[in-house]
């Protein structure tokens, strides 16, 4: 199985900040990353697919980056709606999901 | 709307048996590979089974493998987990997702809100 290995698991920044989260494939996963934005109470978004593909709606301040085992999800300017929990996803081989990354205003 | 509902959560004890079911709405289910996904009270979330558009392909986390069963019925639009020697840390919410594409092989861009299963004697 493949695990995923995600860090930090805890953010704290400004408004306005540029953030990296990044995420780690046990094995190669090509480019079959997914990233997912979580608030609390609600059910996950995808945010993007393919390691950098946004879905429609998503601002373009978010971008994605990596492939084989190496990922990065990146948020150039935080704005106030992006404090949440963030989890990577790999699906080359089934799924696997990172612990996640909750991301405070600090 | 695209939309996807849960049902069948609950309380119950360790040992017993539940079934969830996903019912769909606004898009062609018959077209997308179906998922289940869960989350732990104060957990991360944790890939449970996964079934194809036509139900030949069916996956399993290890941590359910051999006790819980994924199955959909296309002309019903709903997709089903039943889940059997329920153990306390299978407590969590539970979500139905919908695959990108038909086979085991896409995110989930489609999530519905969840139903909870409690397990505990």
């Amino acid at each position: 199985d493949i695990q995923m290995t995600q860090f930090p698991s805890t953010l704290s920044a400004f408004v306005g900040d540029r953030v990296t989260i990044t995420c780690r494939a046990s094995q190669s996963v090509s480019n079959w990353l997914a990233w997912y934005q979580q608030k609390p109470g609600r059910a996950p978004k995808l945010l993007m697919s393919m390691t950098s593909s946004l879905e429609s709606g998503v601002p373009s301040r978010f971008s994605g980056s990596g492939s084989g085992t190496e990922f990065t999800l990146t948020i150039s300017s935080l704005q106030p709606d992006d404090f949440a929990t963030y989890y990577c996803q790999q699906y080359h081989s089934f799924s696997t999901f990172g612990q996640g990354t909750k991301l405070e205003i600090k | 709307e695209v939309q996807l509902v849960e049902s069948g959560g609950g309380s119950v004890q360790p040992g017993t048996s539940l079934r969830l079911s996903c019912a769909a709405s606004g898009f062609a289910f018959e077209d997308h590979a179906m998922e289940w996904v869960r989350q732990a009270p104060g957990k991360g979330l944790e890939w449970v089974a996964g079934i194809s558009w036509d139900s030949d392909t069916v996956a399993y986390a290890d941590s359910v493998k051999g006790r819980f069963t994924v199955s959909r019925d296309n002309a019903k639009r709903s997709l089903y987990l039943r889940m059997n020697s329920l153990r306390d840390d299978d407590t969590a919410f539970y979500y139905c997702a919908r695959s990108g594409g038909t086979f085991l092989d896409d995110a989930f861009d489609i999530w519905g809100q969840g139903t909870v299963v409690t397990v505990s004697s």
